[in-house]
């Protein structure tokens, strides 16, 4: 059993650049959650995907977007890049309807905006 | 609106002294709640949650409806508890996590 990946592990953007980060979810989950962690805070939900469509969004701008893809593996993307926007990204796999709400995240993924 | 709250952004326990981790939660539903940990370079993993009512690594935590609380408590620290802990919790209607702000926890040897 593969455990949730993310890419890259550090990344440095100017600020108004665009960015891609990338998520592979444990073997056998279906449901993808992205996250964003600025120091010192817990993780604030971005936006979910479950096959293929997305599931749910937090309080995030239009500039946050994402993809899943058949194999549910994931992606986020934001778009003109601000300062504010330096953060952990987390990434988190779960299986809907498995009767489990347990999530499983990946490591990150630093994100600094200069 | 739902809200976690740990009021402790730090918390210092010498080793075999009890430790409890504060969370409170606002939200009229009913919520499933859950206690995740972060140790020094790993990712977020759970520790345990409400509905399974288990012990894990010694640590419990009861789910207060009346004091809309989920605190988490282990009787006697060790040096291999200090973390970050964050509270978190799902809304009966849906499948996204509220977390709190989380509590740094050391364990003094």
């Amino acid at each position: 059993e593969t455990g949730v990946t993310q890419s890259p592990t550090h990344l440095i953007k100017t600020r108004g650049q665009q960015v891609t980060l990338r998520c592979s979810s444990q073997s056998g989950h279906n449901t993808v959650s992205w996250y964003q962690q600025a120091l010192g805070q817990g993780p604030q939900f971005i936006f979910q995907y479950y096959r293929e469509e997305e599931n749910g969004r937090g309080n995030f701008p239009p500039r946050f977007s994402g993809l899943q893809f058949p194999n549910y593996s994931s992606e986020l993307n934001v778009n003109a890049l601000e300062l504010d926007d330096s953060a952990l990204y987390l990434c988190a796999s779960s299986l809907a309807g498995g009767g489990s709400r347990e999530a499983f995240f990946g490591q990150g993924t630093r994100l600094t905006v200069v | 609106a739902q809200r976690v709250t740990q009021p402790e952004k730090l918390l210092s326990v010498f080793k075999g002294a009890p430790v409890e981790l504060k969370c409170n939660y606002s939200y009229s539903g009913s919520p499933e709640l859950f206690w995740y940990v972060q140790y020094s370079r790993q990712r977020l993993q759970l520790l345990l949650r409400h509905i399974s009512r288990e012990s894990i690594k010694g640590f419990t935590a009861d789910l207060n409806k009346g004091e809309t609380s989920f605190h988490l408590k282990k009787p006697f620290a060790q040096e291999e508890d200090s973390a970050m802990y964050y509270c978190a919790l799902i809304k009966d209607t849906g499948n996204q996590f509220y977390f709190g702000t989380g509590t740094s926890l050391t364990v003094i040897p």
